[in-house]
């Protein structure tokens, strides 16, 4: 049973258009949501977090979007860069007293130049 | 702040041999997590700490799998009797706690079991 879903596998954005990454959740005891950058043979990387008593969190080129009713958030990257080139992994926390994180199976973003 | 460290990098073994990594979380974080990812899948849960304390294990992990978390510092994760399908890449987090629940991944330990 899939929790955190990341439909699309892979996604190809020309350099300094926007790259909008998505997952979707079934769980909507998930309180807490994060965004993870991957390279190859490295470990995941922390981009970006959003809590969900908010629909909007910003740093930097990064924004996250949360819609709780539709169960969705989505990572929105501008302008993309080549080196934002790697595997992005959404992941998600339920309340209840768990810290466990769940995450999704990645898109593989690929930058153009 | 070194973030969090993972050693070996890298563990080749044989089949039915037993293998320990070791995870030195951030300094001063409180929970401790492991994960196991394989190739075309996302980081998959295995069990985490808060402190000392083992709070949640996956229903996935069998017995061959156990780890520990002494003086609620730096963690170890055993593997006995490994399989073939033990293969995959092992990946310790921490987390602060207290509010803030950003997890901080170590590099990983890649196992390859032949």
């Amino acid at each position: 049973d899939q929790q955190v879903k990341q439909n699309s596998p892979s996604l190809s954005v020309q350099e300094g258009r926007i790259s909008i990454l998505n997952c979707d959740y079934t769980n909507s005891m998930f309180d807490y949501f994060l965004w993870y950058k991957k390279y190859p043979a490295e470990g995941p990387t922390f981009l970006i977090s959003i809590s969900s008593i908010k629909d909007k969190n910003e740093d930097g080129r990064f924004t996250v979007f949360l819609n709780k009713s539709a169960k969705h958030l989505s990572l929105h990257i501008v302008p993309s860069q080549p080196g934002d080139s790697a595997v992005y992994f959404c992941a998600a926390k339920g309340d209840s007293g768990t810290y466990k994180y769940i995450f999704g199976t990645g898109t593989r973003l690929k930058v153009l130049a | 702040d070194t973030g969090v460290s993972q050693n070996p990098r890298h563990k080749i073994t044989k089949r039915g041999q037993n293998v320990t990594f070791r995870c030195d979380p951030i300094s001063e974080h409180n929970r401790l997590y492991w994960y196991r990812q394989t190739l075309g899948q996302g980081p998959e849960f295995l069990t985490y700490f808060q402190n000392e304390a083992q709070l949640e294990k996956s229903r996935l992990l069998s017995d061959r799998f156990s780890a520990e978390r002494p003086k609620g510092s730096f963690s170890t994760l055993e593997i006995q009797r490994t399989e073939q399908g033990d293969s995959a890449m092992y990946l310790c987090a921490s987390s602060l706690g207290g509010g803030d629940e950003k997890l901080f991944f170590g590099s990983g330990t890649q196992l390859s079991v032949l």
